[in-house]
């Protein structure tokens, strides 16, 4: 089975603190994707890589960054965290191109207050 | 991006089937159909997916319509464990045709009554 694994379940930072949220995948999937979840708005994508090195924004990039060092790990980053980034973050992968039908699996999901 | 409409909620009973629909008018050629699902305080999970034709798996069936303006995922016989949130979503192609994401809407909370 394909395996997501998100760093830290729960975490509670304080405000301009620098946070990083660590995800690895098993299954060396070119793909790798973080959301961020929060109640009444559904999943938003923040970034996307479709390779090493390589990244896309998403729908809402600003306040944070991304790094793809190595093909199985992908961080995100927020270099100055806010309340208004206390959210639940999923991180997800897949092969080749989502688009082709290939399915997209993700992580149990990072807890994040930011107090 | 093309987008898909899903009913904000529906209620089912336990081993009966239920059909979830999805709405998807500017679907392009090109675009697969996709469902997930998401249990309580966990990631979504796949589902099922399709392109032009029916899918069956062992979780659910997937009924596309000819025109494939709509889609309706089919669980036989819900149990209490499908009570979750699940979501219809086209692939999306950027204009580069390289890099493809799924955008996820608010999707259709299923309540299981016993």
């Amino acid at each position: 089975d394909v395996k997501v694994t998100q760093s830290s379940r729960y975490l509670v930072k304080r405000t301009g603190e620098k946070v990083f949220l660590e995800c690895v995948q098993d299954m060396d999937h070119e793909n790798m994707f973080w959301y961020r979840q929060d109640p009444g708005l559904g999943l938003r994508l923040i970034y996307f890589s479709y390779d090493v090195k390589m990244k896309e924004k998403g729908d809402i990039p600003e306040g944070y960054s991304v790094s793809r060092e190595k093909k199985e790990r992908f961080s995100l980053i927020l270099e100055s965290a806010s309340t208004n980034q206390t959210s639940m973050y999923l991180c997800a992968s897949s092969l080749l191109r989502a688009g082709t039908g290939n399915t997209i699996y993700f992580g149990e999901g990072s807890w994040l207050t930011v107090v | 991006d093309a987008k898909t409409t899903q009913p904000n909620s529906m209620e089912s009973n336990e081993e009966e089937p239920v059909h979830l629909p999805c709405n998807h008018s500017t679907i392009s050629g090109t675009d697969y159909i996709h469902w997930y699902r998401q249990l309580p305080s966990q990631g979504p999970e796949y589902v099922i997916h399709g392109l032009t034709s029916n899918v069956n798996n062992r979780m659910a069936s997937l009924a596309i319509a000819e025109d494939r303006k709509s889609s309706t995922l089919i669980l036989h016989r819900a149990t209490l464990r499908d009570a979750a949130v699940y979501y219809c979503i086209l692939s999306f192609h950027n204009s580069g045709g390289s890099n493809y994401k799924l955008t996820f809407g608010k999707g259709t909370l299923l309540t299981v009554n016993p």
